[in-house]
């Protein structure tokens, strides 16, 4: 079974700051891989996503992810965070063939200050 | 608007006491899922169906018990055997692969009293 590790548990930034979350997981063969973020009252809404072709993937509101197979990574970046990006982030990966079930990091929790 | 709709918002129980959850989608998504989601501990799978008719025990199906009569409703029964019920549950629903991007509703929180 896949396996998901968030390493950050909670971020705390300034306005303007850069952010870096990183995701390793676990699984021998190919996956799709995901960002989702779930803002202060709000469902869990999908950031970003990496099937394949470039390993470098952009997202909504400014954010991309870097897959390295190499290091069993997917990290989250922003240059430069916003108030409203304070949310809870979860990686997430699913297998490219089986079950294609979704399975979760234990997410992390960043609060930016204005 | 195509989603997929969680209710109650929030729902009490007292202990001994079974209660349903609700999960309807009109996305035609043909697979649902059910997670739990803890403090510091992420989403956690409960169960999950592939195809109506047809579901499969998560990681922490203990306790649970779910039906999928049809392709839009999913519904979970937190039963009197689950330890410790009281959390935010969270349904979800994807698309046949290999596009297997989720969408969620908006949870429901239970809390047992």
């Amino acid at each position: 079974a896949q396996s998901v590790s968030q390493h950050n548990h909670h971020v705390i930034l300034s306005e303007a700051a850069s952010l870096e979350l990183g995701c390793n997981y676990s699984y021998g063969g190919t996956v799709n891989l995901f960002w989702y973020v779930q803002y202060p009252g709000q469902h869990l809404q999908l950031l970003l996503k990496y099937f394949s072709g470039d390993p470098l993937v952009k997202g909504i509101k400014g954010f991309e992810a870097e897959f390295i197979k190499s290091k069993f990574s997917f990290n989250l970046r922003k240059p430069s965070v916003q108030w409203s990006d304070t949310a809870e982030y979860f990686c997430a990966v699913n297998p490219s063939g089986g079950s294609y079930i979704p399975t979760f990091g234990r997410g992390t929790s960043l609060i930016v200050h204005p | 608007d195509g989603g997929i709709t969680q209710s109650p918002k929030y729902l009490f129980r007292k202990e001994g006491q079974n209660v349903t959850l609700s999960c309807e989608q009109n996305l035609n998504h043909d697979a649902m899922y059910w997670y739990r989601q803890d403090p510091g501990q992420g989403l956690r799978l409960i169960y999950y169906s592939q195809i109506v008719n047809d579901f499969q025990k998560g990681d922490i199906a203990e306790g649970y018990s779910v039906s999928r009569e049809k392709k839009e409703s999913f519904p979970l029964t937190v039963t009197s055997a689950q330890k410790n019920p009281t959390a935010f549950y969270l349904c979800a629903s994807s698309p046949r692969p290999p596009n297997t991007e989720a969408f969620f509703g908006q949870g429901t929180r239970l809390t047992v009293v």
